[in-house]
């Protein structure tokens, strides 16, 4: 694999139910995002990462968990799903952060929608 | 608070120039990103600005003015596979990107 990839591509989801998106880079970088896609509205941030083994809340943690427990993988879970939870979820990664020129590359995203 | 405002939809003709505005009010500024998005797929990037002024790289340019709070991109000789959105996007204070909600650029031919 090159680059970012994320599973499923897309999914429907009856509410209450528990979802794992998973992510999974190979470039070694050290920073992971999730970020939520909806129209009209910017990406918003849910939960990053700077390194393996830390995770930090984004502007919309509330539903959402993650964890990093290696370099390359950066998983999602929404523990009981609520239909406002439907948008595209769109994963991303960074070299590091605090650099100015830390570009952010982004997955192919996945679309969740929950009934 | 933090806000990116950049217009919701423009409308270009193949062959022309457009420019996609792109004001910003964030705490802390440590750079302006543009991105490409394709209906369906991902943010790809295009530029960087953190100093004054205008960065060209091929038919794509991105300028900054820091004082002003203000980015634009400048499209040339528009191609039909230049219709996709462009987001504006800056980072803050503690390295995190503050996204605009996207232009639409809609080429006619």
């Amino acid at each position: 694999i090159a680059g970012i990839t994320q599973a499923p591509t897309s999914q429907i989801l009856a509410a209450g139910r528990r979802m794992t998106l998973r992510c999974t880079q190979d470039m070694r970088h050290n920073a992971m995002y999730w970020y939520r896609q909806d129209l009209g509205l910017g990406l918003r941030l849910i939960h990053y990462s700077n390194t393996a083994g830390t995770t930090g809340k984004g502007e919309v943690p509330d539903g959402y968990s993650v964890s990093r427990a290696n370099t390359d993988d950066f998983p999602l879970t929404l523990a009981s799903a609520v239909p406002s939870q439907t948008s595209v979820y769109f994963c991303a990664s960074s070299e590091s952060v605090g650099l100015p020129t830390d570009t952010q590359y982004f997955g192919p995203g996945t679309r969740l929608t929950v009934l | 608070g933090q806000n990116i405002d950049q217009p919701t939809e423009m409308t270009a003709t193949e062959g022309a120039i457009v420019q996609i505005n792109c004001t910003y009010q964030t705490s802390g500024f440590n750079g302006l990103f543009w991105y490409q998005q394709h209906a369906g797929e991902a943010p790809t990037f295009l530029s960087y600005n953190v100093l004054d002024g205008l960065e060209e790289k091929g038919r794509f340019s991105s300028f900054l003015s820091r004082s002003k709070g203000y980015s634009y991109l400048l499209l040339k000789e528009l191609q039909m596979k230049d219709s996709a959105s462009y987001l504006c996007a800056v980072s803050d204070s503690n390295y995190q990107l503050i996204w605009g909600a996207g232009t639409k650029l809609i080429i006619k031919p």
